[in-house]
């Protein structure tokens, strides 16, 4: 049981390229997210997935695509990077609606550099 | 956007101190508060769901405490260790919407 896990670790980009950030779980959660980590400034939500085939805009989706073509994966995409999506990258899932009772598990997180 | 707040930022103890630090959230459309812990280098780790009013959770030497009416949760931890050193979240989650927001966190240091 690996739980939440994010490739790449780390990536280094020009402004300009594009990339894709894959999320995997294997807990069999419905919900997964995508957060950025910003020094200074909480965790906060790009886009988020309730289920298979669904996505939805959380705080900050500007300069951000998500699929969730299978269950158990959420990509977060950037078509054209800038140095302002410098940042750290979390994935979380949750088994319904992380409201209640339903803690995120997250993964290990992606180091993202845009020069 | 809801602004949820920790304080303090930081906190360096001896170890062996009892401390507690405070998230404040809107009290208004309260649903639920998470606590998380986030050790350098790993991933946020589920300590507390908290949901009612007055509630109490406690998990070895760290307990944390609600009060949805003024929009604050307390976490304590009794009798610091150098493995407690963490930095701790929490996040809230109000009715009105679908999504945590999370506070910036408290940094504990606890010096052997």
């Amino acid at each position: 049981n690996a739980g939440v896990t994010q490739t790449p670790k780390f990536r280094v980009l020009k402004t300009g390229q594009s990339m894709t950030l894959l999320c995997a779980q294997d807990m069999n959660h419905e919900y997964m997210y995508w957060y950025r980590q910003d020094p200074g400034m909480g965790l906060r939500l790009i886009h988020y997935s309730v289920g298979e085939g669904t996505t939805a805009k959380g705080e900050v989706p500007d300069g951000y695509n998500v699929s969730r073509l299978k269950k158990q994966n959420f990509l977060l995409g950037l078509e054209s990077a800038a140095p302002s999506q410098t940042s750290v990258y979390f994935c979380a899932s949750s088994y319904l609606s992380g409201t209640n009772t339903d803690t995120q598990y997250f993964g290990p997180g992606t180091r993202l550099t845009v020069l | 956007i809801l602004n949820v707040e920790q304080s303090p930022q930081s906190l360096h103890v001896q170890e062996g101190d009892s401390t507690n630090f405070t998230c404040s959230f809107p009290s208004s459309n309260f649903y639920a508060l998470h606590w998380y812990r986030w050790e350098t280098a790993k991933s946020p780790e589920a300590l507390f769901v908290m949901t009612l009013n007055g509630d109490e959770k406690k998990k070895g030497r760290i307990s944390a405490t609600l009060n949805t009416k003024e929009g604050y949760s307390y976490l304590y931890i009794k009798g610091s260790q150098p493995e407690d050193s963490a930095t701790y979240l929490c996040a809230f989650y109000p009715n009105t919407g679908n999504q945590f927001y999370f506070g910036t966190g408290t940094s504990l240091t606890v010096i052997p």
